[in-house]
């Protein structure tokens, strides 16, 4: 099984950064994804990781250590549009072929002037 | 590319009526399509899994006799609920796996169910 923490809310400035932070639990381990929710819509995707350290991309980058079960979604330059909700997903290696997402509850960005 | 479709977008229906809900990949193949729920201020939980040409598997808790899943071609999968009731009330999310693309899930654009 799967169990993922993240925080459930944060509020940042207009131009700021932001880290959101993710720990996981696994049974197994194939992949961790961020993705970005805005209200009544599906989740977009920002980001994977499968192997340590930083991905970026634009913007945003994500972070994961496997040894310490964390990961974290850096977003630069804060815009108001980047208010939303933003998911981090465990895919486990449980099964041939397994592609399962296990979901975090999500974090609520409150992007402020 | 990598367009994933669900129709409809909001359906209100009476209790114990049967609703069916489509999700497309409109550009690829999916070898791969899932049924997530998701109820206000919660994450998404997997309901089940389709493979195309075969049956779905289910989660654990999810009944298979009440949510119908067909997944007839590689580009097609449906969710049907079946007598439904209020508590099925929910955001109803499918995403695709395209065949060949180990990671990515692409995401449709989600059914309001609601059942009065």
């Amino acid at each position: 099984g799967q169990n993922i923490d993240q925080p459930t809310e944060m509020t940042a400035t207009e131009g700021a950064i932001v880290q959101i932070n993710c720990t996981y639990q696994t049974s197994g381990f194939n992949g961790l994804f961020w993705y970005q929710q805005h209200a009544g819509e599906a989740p977009t995707f920002l980001s994977y990781n499968v192997l340590d350290g930083l991905e970026e991309k634009g913007r945003f980058s994500s972070f994961l250590s496997r040894s310490k079960g964390y990961s974290y979604l850096l977003l630069k330059e804060l815009q108001m549009k980047d208010s939303a909700s933003y998911l981090c997903a465990v895919r486990d290696g449980a099964g041939a072929g397994s592609y399962q997402l296990t979901f975090g509850k999500g974090t609520k960005l409150s992007v402020i002037p | 590319g990598a367009v994933v479709s669900q129709h409809p977008s909001r359906v209100i229906c009476k209790s114990g009526t049967s609703v069916k809900i489509e999700c497309r990949s409109l550009d690829f193949q999916a070898t791969t399509m899932f049924w997530y729920r998701q109820f206000p201020k919660q994450s998404l939980m997997l309901m089940a899994t389709s493979n195309e040409g075969s049956k779905a598997t289910y989660e654990q808790g999810v009944e298979k006799d009440k949510f119908l899943i067909n997944h007839a071609s590689l580009t097609l999968s449906t969710l049907t609920v079946t007598s439904a009731h209020p508590e099925d009330s929910s955001f109803y999310i499918c995403s695709a796996r395209e065949v060949g693309r180990n990671y990515e899930q692409y995401f449709g654009p989600g059914t309001r169910l609601t059942v009065t």
